[in-house]
């Protein structure tokens, strides 16, 4: 049992290059977030999902897109990365997205834009 | 955008001491609060959700209580160790499928 895990853990891009990082989780959780942390911010809700096939915006959504093609993944796509999106990046799940529920955390996809 | 505010931002304790920490949020709209403890390289793990005014909860020598009317909630750890040692996140529920995260607070244990 995994967990949530994210890939990859690390990477340098350059001013206008996109890319797409990988949420799995093995947990059947419905819900699943992307959440940005940058220094002297809390966590910020980027993206989340309420199940397969959908996507809603959070706080933070300005420059990012996502997408839900099977229940267990869920990618958050970078189309022209800015500096401005340098971060580290945390996935979540969660069984459904009641308030008691716990947030389950990946490892944490540390980004760099040039 | 709610704030939560959590306060100190860092401190370092002597093994063997009690030390606590506040978690402060809005007191309308209350849905939940959740208690993270986040190692370094690590990823945040729950500690605790309260929803209740008046609740506390313990596990181990960890402790929070929640006063949702004030809104505020305390974290309290008797007896540091240095595996104790994390970032201490807090974040609020308003209900609508967000989690409002604290900035956390950075505790240090030193043996």
């Amino acid at each position: 049992n995994a967990g949530v895990t994210q890939t990859p853990k690390f990477r340098v891009l350059k001013t206008g290059q996109s890319m797409t990082l990988l949420c799995a989780q093995d947990m059947n959780h419905e819900y699943m977030y992307w959440y940005r942390q940058d220094p002297g911010m809390g966590l910020r809700l980027i993206h989340y999902s309420v199940g397969e096939g959908t996507t809603a915006k959070g706080e933070v959504p300005d420059g990012y897109n996502v997408s839900r093609l099977k229940k267990q993944n869920f990618l958050l796509g970078l189309e022209s990365a800015a500096p401005s999106q340098t971060s580290v990046y945390f996935c979540a799940s969660s069984y459904w997205g009641q308030p008691t529920d716990t947030q389950y955390f990946g490892p944490g996809t540390r980004l760099t834009v040039l | 955008i709610l704030n939560v505010e959590q306060s100190p931002q860092s401190l370092h304790v002597q093994e063997g001491d009690s030390t606590n920490f506040t978690c402060s949020f809005p007191s309308s709209n209350f849905y939940a609060l959740h208690w993270y403890r986040w190692e370094t390289a690590k990823s945040p793990e729950a500690l605790f959700v309260m929803t209740l005014n008046g609740d506390e909860k313990k596990k181990g020598r960890i402790s929070a209580t929640l006063n949702t009317k004030e809104g505020y909630s305390y974290l309290y750890i008797k007896g540091s160790q240095p595996e104790d040692s994390a970032t201490y996140l807090c974040a609020f529920h308003t209900g609508a499928n967000n989690l409002f995260f604290g900035t956390g607070t950075r505790l240090t244990v030193i043996p």
